[in-house]
């Protein structure tokens, strides 16, 4: 059963920052926070995860509370290709660790 | 480098029948993972195979079952077709060591009439 709780949708306007904020009250301290998105019926594509550090890349920044129970990916300058649906996911480390369990996502809508 | 492929993209059943679908993963990854998405119960995880060993199982009838070969290739089979497997079935690849990606194939669509 998926561990994490999201917005079932969410709007953000083209070129301003989206949050999408994640609810995983039940995390363990060895389990990963992970987020992925789908575009329309599309395989799902990785975007970033993290452990406690907050974490950087070219696609989107991702911060962890302090108590890890909450998570916000951050699309700093939405397009409308961002359109899709997105996935946060925790996942433990150890051989478990590719048994994702995806919840319903929050689908986001990227307007002009 | 090439993606994960998947075949067929798209598949039509009759109840009753089985199918096998097919998976090639990014050169060099280990494991490979199904998923099932049903509008009504979204992605659901149904086996992951690493070296050749189902490692983790999730909770699907023993109709669902897969196998991996050599190369990492990896097939999974649903016998006794019933309406409700009409689903994307979807393929994911990585390395298979703690915080790797999972790389996800585009998908193959089945639909049991």
């Amino acid at each position: 059963d998926a561990k994490t709780t999201q917005p079932p949708s969410m709007d953000c306007a083209e070129g301003r920052a989206a949050n999408l904020p994640c609810n995983h009250s039940t995390i363990s301290g060895n389990e990963y926070v992970y987020w992925y998105r789908q575009i329309h019926s599309q395989g799902p594509q990785y975007i970033i995860h993290g452990l406690k550090n907050n974490e950087t890349n070219e696609m989107a920044s991702l911060i962890i509370t302090e108590d890890r129970k909450s998570s916000t990916l951050i699309l700093p300058h939405a397009t409308l290709r961002d359109t899709a649906v997105y996935y946060c996911i925790v996942a433990v480390a150890g051989y478990n660790f590719n048994k994702f369990y995806f919840g319903s996502g929050t689908k986001l809508n990227v307007k002009p | 480098k090439a993606g994960v492929t998947q075949t067929p993209r798209y598949l039509i059943k009759t109840r009753g029948q089985q199918v096998t679908l097919s998976c090639s993963p990014i050169s060099g990854h280990r494991s490979v993972s199904w998923y099932q998405q049903t509008p009504g119960q979204g992605l659901q995880f149904l086996f992951e195979y690493f070296s050749e060993t189902q490692r983790n199982k999730g909770n699907f009838p023993g109709r669902f079952s897969g196998r991996q070969f050599s190369n990492s290739r990896s097939e999974m089979n649903v016998s006794t077709l019933e309406l409700g497997d009409s689903a994307l079935y979807l393929c994911a690849s990585s390395f298979g060591t703690d915080y790797n990606e999972q790389f996800f194939g585009p998908g193959t669509r089945l639909t049991v009439l």
